[in-house]
């Protein structure tokens, strides 16, 4: 089934440790996003990646890296986990990053549960 | 900068009664406005969107018009079932927010509903 894959599904980390959660979708979009999902706040946006060997920070980058060395894959790594990390962590693509009417259509994956403790 | 403001939740509501949730928006240009919903443990999923004003997105029995002069992007259904329980996001996406063209989707809190039968 063509979609994306976020992998693992829920996780439990020590405060310090580094995490690196794994995205790969299979329907070829050039666009892919990380978001994190926190009760009250909706969605916000943490790294995007317009096409690959490209990323990009959105409105809450501190303490995530990722990297695009290929269009399937957008790993999101935590360097040194802290409890206000603690979230829902959701990854999405779309076919293009910005179309001529803005009409971008995201696909998102299932998301990653991640407790920093 | 963007913003969605959506109404208050959680939103309880008996089968078969009619749905109003509540979005305005502020934006810089004109942008296209979306509604996703969020069923239980799953990712989210585009519901529908409207990418100019005075249009009207439809899917599911669901429906929302784009107000440009009430900023406005209210999501609306007739007769809601036990399975339309979920969570509700409204979201824009600004073509001209910052320059950076990466439609980048911004969204608002997210309103939890549940039907009852």
């Amino acid at each position: 089934i063509a979609g994306i894959t976020q992998a693992p599904t829920s996780q439990i980390l020590a405060a310090g440790r580094r995490m690196t959660l794994r995205c790969t979708q299979d329907m070829r979009h050039n666009a892919m996003y990380w978001y994190r999902q926190d009760l009250g706040l909706g969605l916000r946006l943490i790294h995007y990646s317009n096409t690959a060997g490209t990323t990009g920070k959105g409105e809450v980058p501190d303490g995530y890296s990722v990297s695009r060395a290929n269009t399937d894959d957008f790993p999101l790594t935590l360097a040194s986990a802290v409890p206000s990390q603690t979230s829902v962590y959701f990854c999405a693509s779309s076919d293009s990053g910005f179309t001529s009417s803005g009409a971008n259509v995201l696909t998102f994956g299932a998301g990653s549960r991640l407790t920093v403790l | 900068g963007d913003s969605v403001t959506q109404m208050e939740g959680p939103v309880t509501l008996s089968e078969e009664a009619f749905l109003t949730i509540n979005c305005t928006y502020t934006a810089t240009g004109y942008p296209s406005l979306f509604w996703y919903v969020q069923y239980p443990g799953e990712g989210l999923q585009l519901l529908l969107k409207a990418t100019k004003a005075d249009d009207k997105g439809s899917n599911k029995g669901f429906e929302a018009t784009y107000r440009k002069e009430t900023t406005s992007f209210h999501l609306e259904k007739g007769s809601v079932q036990v399975s339309d329980s979920a969570v509700y996001f409204c979201a824009l996406s600004d073509p001209y927010a910052g320059g950076t063209s990466y439609g980048k989707l911004t969204f608002g809190q997210g309103t939890i509903l549940t039907v009852h039968p």
